[in-house]
């Protein structure tokens, strides 16, 4: 059974920094790209961030691009994104997901499985 | 960048047929994905590329794409429908992932 577990949220100030985390299991996790999807309350899904699977292609969403920073030890099962320079407006439930295809290229797949997503709140 | 217009709702009566569409640019082109969110819960898979819809997902889920609308239905629709619908896309112009500004699905 596919599982994604994200850790890591909580209350910051902004302008601090956050690293979030995604333990995955039941699926071969080095053989697919992996995504963060935010959803801010109240509100619609934004896509965040892409890896793919050997970290050979990273995408970023044009609202974090600079300022967040995803990343993946195959190794360890684990996907991370590093928030900085956090603002109020990035206030959101952050998803951990996967890719649907093996070994794609960006926009080849779908958002197959989630995680129940972990709470960042930006707030002084 | 590329913009996924919904409907904000769309109210049905049980066992009628609920349509959402989903507008974009030329999005007759893409494969369009489609998700299911219930209240305090993860969004689900519901249709893939236009049309396939994955294991487990009743046959009364639809899906459509041609010109500038993607559409899913929802036969004989249940009060468990109730939930939040987003369409999805890749933007190969700009390397991201769309979602749509999604769609609440209310029954009657």
């Amino acid at each position: 059974e596919v599982q994604l577990v994200e850790s890591g949220g909580g209350l910051v100030q902004p302008g601090r920094s956050l690293r979030l985390s995604c333990a995955a299991s039941g699926f071969t996790f080095g053989d697919y790209a992996m995504h963060w999807v935010r959803q801010a309350p109240g509100k619609g899904l934004e896509w965040v961030s892409g890896i793919t699977w050997k970290s050979g292609r990273i995408d970023y969403a044009d609202s974090v691009k600079g300022r967040f920073t995803i990343s993946r030890d195959n190794a360890k099962n684990s996907l991370y994104l590093q928030l900085s320079s956090l603002r109020v407006e990035d206030t959101a439930l952050y998803y951990c997901t996967k890719d649907s295809m093996v070994a794609a290229p960006p926009g080849v797949g779908y958002f197959d499985y989630w995680g129940q997503g972990t709470l960042v709140t930006v707030s002084s | 960048s590329y913009v996924l217009t919904q409907p904000p709702s769309v109210s049905v009566a049980p066992g009628k047929t609920a349509r959402i569409t989903c507008g974009g640019n030329n999005i007759g082109s893409q494969g369009v994905h489609w998700y299911q969110q219930k209240p305090g819960q993860a969004p689900v898979l519901v249709i893939s590329y236009d049309s396939d819809r994955p294991s487990g997902i009743p046959e009364r889920f639809s899906g459509s794409n041609s010109g500038s609308t993607a559409t899913l239905t929802i036969s004989r629709v249940e009060a468990g429908d109730e939930a939040d619908y987003y369409c999805q896309v890749w933007d190969s112009s700009g390397d991201h992932y769309v979602f749509g500004t999604g769609t609440k699905v209310t029954v009657l």
